[in-house]
């Protein structure tokens, strides 16, 4: 069965450096999700991506956050600068066109800013 | 604004012993819903969905949900809970594309379900 898979499955980094979280989405599936969790707090959406631009983001999603699908598989979410605050399980998710927006979740990549 | 409530942090209940997780929604339109499982330092699995039609839905697991728009709710239950079951339950809400949405799920609080022998 298709899964989405995200890469790495934990990232270390020391606040102010720059990450980049990386997603294979389902092969045919066209639009894009990050969400995050903070530890021991719901999930929250980041960002959805559609016909390679951004269709909606949250206020969560600042200048510091940016997306991009270099290649027709990858989807990837960059911090430029982390802060402490960034520290959280981040999930991409994809889904299809037609189907009312079942979303297929990635493992999470867990982010630790020291 | 779309908004789920779980109100249940954290639920007990005995192996073998019925289980309802409670869910509130918020939705300007006919809500899609979700009910996701989490295991601890998991991803998110999909357990059940509502889009239409009977309003009483099964998904995997021997879960199900009823949808009750006068209510705006969405329980999850289950007859019979088994020590597998323990986890992190999420309700989420979202909508079709299309106008303003492009499908974000707005997910609860979520819910951590303890399961005793």
């Amino acid at each position: 069965e298709p899964e989405v898979t995200q890469t790495p499955s934990h990232q270390v980094t020391q606040m102010g450096q720059e990450v980049i979280l990386r997603c294979v989405p389902i092969s045919n599936h066209l639009y894009f999700y990050w969400y995050r969790q903070i530890l021991g707090q719901k999930v929250e959406f980041l960002v959805s991506f559609y016909n390679n631009e951004i269709s909606e983001k949250s206020e969560i999603f600042d200048d510091q956050f940016s997306v991009e699908r270099p290649d027709g598989s990858n989807f990837t979410l960059k911090i430029r600068s982390t802060k402490l605050e960034d520290s959280a399980m981040y999930f991409c998710a994809s889904r299809g066109l037609v189907s009312y927006n079942e979303q297929f979740f990635g493992p999470g990549t867990r982010l630790t800013v020291l | 604004a779309q908004s789920v409530t779980q109100p249940d942090i954290h639920i007990t209940v005995s192996e073998g012993a019925s289980l309802e997780l409670r869910c509130n929604y918020s939705y300007g339109a006919t809500p899609y819903l979700f009910w996701y499982v989490q295991s601890p330092g998991q991803g998110l699995q999909l357990l059940l969905k509502y889009f239409s039609g009977d309003t009483l839905v099964q998904g995997i697991k021997g879960f199900e949900a009823e949808f009750k728009r006068s209510q705006t709710s969405f329980n999850l239950r289950k007859p019979s809970v088994h020590w597998s079951d323990a986890a992190e339950y999420f309700c989420a809400v979202g909508g079709s594309a299309g106008g303003t949405s492009y499908g974000k799920l707005t997910f609860g609080q979520g819910t951590i379900l303890t399961v005793h022998p």
